[in-house]
């Protein structure tokens, strides 16, 4: 079974729709993150956490919300998905040495 | 502000022809340089953590080195299964999240 999963793989809505991505993880790990990736701008930090009571911004959180569940838990909402949100959409997590990604959702905002 | 700058941003390759991917950067207090690998559409896999200069680390064709000032992921003999895009990341003293570089994108042709 993969360390982390997310649901779901592929979604497409359309703008102003709500959408929850969500992530859960096997590693026992406290830190979460989600990051969204476009062609020619890398990898970039939307929200993390570092335990289950602890929530921070990252560099591009505006437009986007998370929740907490659990320690194994960690979703992704965008309250009003608009179409310069389309992209892929990567949860992770990291233990003392390690981070490890998830395999991604691709969203599609029409 | 932590920085990670990645250089060339592509390679194209002839399979056996050796070379080396750049990765420039600048933090308060490296606690950790990271490599990963990722294929098209997918999560990012990990493959090393550098921790102070000096250090080196191989995995089959690949070895990552580390300066204070930058690291090298050396490909010998690449093939084309080697075709990826390479990312690299730095995390600062503070267990802060990592930053990422673009990557770079790297093509072995047969």
């Amino acid at each position: 079974d993969a360390d982390v999963t997310q649901t779901p793989r592929n979604r497409i809505t359309k703008t102003g729709k709500r959408i929850m991505l969500e992530c859960s993880q096997t590693k026992g790990h406290d830190r979460m993150y989600w990051y969204r990736q476009d062609p020619g701008l890398g990898l970039r930090l939307i929200y993390y956490s570092f335990d289950v009571k602890d929530i921070n911004k990252g560099e591009i959180s505006d437009g986007y919300s998370v929740s907490r569940q659990a320690q194994a838990k960690f979703s992704l909402s965008l309250e009003s998905a608009i179409p310069n949100q389309t992209a892929l959409y990567f949860c992770a997590t990291s233990g003392p040495t390690e981070q490890f990604f998830g395999p991604g959702t691709r969203l599609t905002v029409l | 502000e932590d920085q990670v700058t990645q250089s060339p941003e592509a390679l194209r390759l002839q399979e056996g022809e050796s070379s080396s991917l750049n990765c420039s950067y600048t933090v308060s207090g490296l606690r950790g340089l990271f490599w990963y690998r990722q294929d098209p559409g997918k999560g990012p896999e990990f493959l090393f953590t550098l921790y102070s200069a000096g250090e080196e680390k191989e995995k089959e064709r690949l070895k990552a080195t580390l300066t204070k000032k930058e690291s090298f992921l050396h490909i010998t003999a690449p093939k084309p299964e080697d075709s990826a895009t390479y990312l690299c990341a730095v995390q600062a003293a503070g267990n802060t999240p990592l930053v990422f570089g673009k990557g770079t994108r790297l093509s072995v042709i047969a």
